[in-house]
Formats: structure tokens, sequence, C-alpha cells
């Protein structure tokens, strides 16, 4: 039984650009939530994904934007990248309960 | 709002001995649920062990567990018989619930460190 699956593991982008992450969730789960971890920080709240609308979102801007296909996979998008967005991007899925985690994306912007 | 304190940014601990990881709480929801996580150097946020509010007894998984104190709002994270391999960062997280949906509110992480 896979578990969460994030892609790519490592990109590196340009100020002003844009980026496309993707997740696959464990089988078996509906919701998909995205986490944002600064280095040396805990990860942040962005937004969760249900029956493929966003059903939460943090405190992030609207150059934060996601999607849920109907096999429950994901996407996080970012507009305009900012030096700021260089991150580790977490995807967590669950059913109820418990999240389990991929093993991120590591965003550099330069 | 719900808030995780994690007052200790790292520990020392010696391989076979036995470690705690602090974490208090804050929250005025009667229903809430608390977790640890592991993440190694690897970024992989690797679950541990979840406490539940209202549960009677203190959470136990393998060498891991709770020692849950209501009243203290705390909740912290014993690891027994210390391994090399343990040696990662580790949070402690809250469940915060909103209307049909919930999020993760994470502390800001301990480094544990396991010497041989």
């Amino acid at each position: 039984d896979a578990g969460v699956t994030q892609s790519p593991t490592h990109l590196i982008k340009t100020r002003g650009q844009q980026v496309t992450l993707r997740c696959s969730p464990k089988s078996g789960h509906d919701t998909v939530s995205w986490y944002q971890q600064a280095l040396g920080q805990g990860p942040q709240f962005i937004f969760q994904y249900y029956e493929e609308e966003e059903r939460q979102r943090g405190n992030f801007p609207d150059r934060f934007s996601g999607h849920q296909f109907p096999n429950y996979s994901s996407e996080l998008n970012v507009n305009a990248l900012l030096l700021g967005d260089s991150a580790l991007y977490l995807c967590a899925s669950s059913p109820t309960g418990a999240a389990f985690f991929g093993q991120g994306t590591r965003l550099t912007v330069v | 709002a719900q808030k995780i304190t994690q007052t200790q940014p790292g520990m020392f601990v010696q391989e076979k001995e036995a470690v705690t990881l602090d974490c208090t709480y804050d929250t005025s929801d009667p229903s809430y649920g608390l977790f640890w996580y592991k993440q190694p150097s690897s970024g992989e946020m690797i679950f541990l062990i979840y406490q539940g509010s209202y549960d009677q007894q203190n959470a136990t998984e393998g060498r891991y567990s709770l020692n849950f104190q209501k009243a203290r709002k705390s909740a912290n994270l014993v690891i027994s018989a210390s391994q090399l391999g343990d040696s990662a960062m580790y949070f402690c997280a809250m469940r915060e619930i909103m209307d049909s949906s919930y999020k993760l509110i994470f502390g800001s992480g301990t480094r544990l460190l396991v010497r041989p």
C-alpha cells in the first residue's frame, strides 16, 4: 500500500514564475491538505480539499491555489513566486483523524 | 486561537536512555486531538502517536508514549530506549476543527540528537 506521494521532490524556480506541485493521497483517503514549512519552523496550513472543493484555507494569499481531481489526487499552484516562497511543501491525506504526510517538495526560489 | 508551544529547541540523549520532549497547548475547545510527528532530514513527517482529549488513558505506540496531563495542558512525548535512528526533528501538533473540516497546528519543533 503506497503512502502519500509527492512530485517533484526538488524544484528550483525564478522569482515571478509559476509552479505546480502534485500529490497522490494514501489509498482510500479522500481529504488532502497542503502545508508550507519554512526552514527552521513548523508546517503552516495552506488549504484543504475534499470532494474536489476547497474546504478550508489558511492565511495564504490568492497566489496559492489548488485543485483536487476525482481520484483524490491534488495539485498546489503558486503564481508570481517570491523569494519567501522557498520552503518545503508537504501534502497530507486523511480519512479522518491523523494526517499522513508525503516526503514533501523542496522549492527554492532564486 | 489554538496554540502549540515546544520550548526545547534541541535535546541530547544517550543511546538506550529515555527522553521526554515537552509540548504545551492552548485551546478553549473541549474536544481536540494531539499528535506527535517525527521529521528526519529527508523531510517526511512521520506520524508517531495520537491522544484524544477524551481518552482516559495515555497513548502508547511501541517505544513512544504520550504523557497527557489535561489540567496542565501538556502532552509530552516520551521515547524509551533511544536509538541512533531517533535523531530527528519532533513536532507536536493539535487538530483544530472548523465547520466540517480540520487542520493541524504545529509547534516549532525540538531537534533530538541521540549520542552513541
